[in-house]
């Protein structure tokens, strides 16, 4: 079955870009849309944006101008980078599988049926 | 942006009872409501998509329901390892959000 590992650096320095990649494995990045997620520490989910495998992307506004979500079909891999982190961005970060565009219906279908483990960002000098 | 205000925000409940939480929406999303269960130290679970359909592998007891504002996650027969919290999102539009989350603890 499908299985999504999140890799990237645990300790990020204020003001530097957090990098993280996604793997999938079990199946193709082809077809679906891709998905970010962050929980910070005790509190609730946070939507930060998807990729469709073509490259199309949506992100939340209240991150937009320093998210960026990109997708390798060839690595079967997507990433995420954040710009100018604070202590604020400190969370465990989630990748997930986000949904499919249905060729028969042309309509599009959002909701996150496989996570990865999450991996936990810490914004520290 | 569409606001979910989920409720309760923690239910203390016993076996065996039956636990219904709701999901309100700031503005009409159709049915594009989903439930995920999350649980110490683990990524969230996908448990229904689009207000009412089951996902595979969840156990029957888990259902929900509604549309256009208000839904309901419905627990039946509550078992001790659904001691989690659940939380709702939205996909109607974008930025795709979630609900604050209700925790649910076992007696």
């Amino acid at each position: 079955q499908v299985q999504l590992q999140e890799s990237g650096p645990g300790l990020v320095k204020p003001s530097e870009t957090l990098s993280l990649t996604c793997t999938v494995s079990g199946g193709s990045i082809r077809s679906y849309y891709w998905s970010w997620m962050r929980q910070p520490p005790g509190k609730g989910l946070e939507w930060i944006g998807y990729i469709y495998y073509s490259g199309t992307t949506n992100y939340n506004p209240s991150l937009k101008s320093r998210v960026t979500i990109s997708v390798d079909t060839s690595k079967n891999q997507f990433s995420l980078k954040l710009s100018s982190v604070t202590a604020a961005d400190t969370a465990v970060y989630y990748c997930a599988r986000g949904g499919y565009y249905d060729i028969l219906t042309g309509f599009s279908y959002y909701y996150m049926d496989v996570w990865g483990k999450g991996t936990t960002v810490t914004v520290s000098s | 942006e569409i606001v979910l205000t989920q409720s309760p925000d923690f239910q203390s409940v016993t076996p065996k009872e039956k636990v219904t939480i709701t999901c309100r929406a700031s503005q009409s999303i159709g049915s594009s409501l989903h439930w995920y269960q999350q649980k110490p130290d683990q990524s969230p679970k996908l448990l229904i998509k689009y207000a009412s359909q089951s996902i595979s592998g969840v156990p029957s007891r888990f259902s929900g329901s509604g549309s256009g504002t208000d839904f309901t996650l419905t627990i039946n027969s509550l078992e001790a390892e659904d001691a989690a919290t659940y939380y709702c999102h939205q996909s109607s539009s974008l930025p795709h959000s979630f609900g604050q989350g209700t925790k649910l603890e076992i007696k």
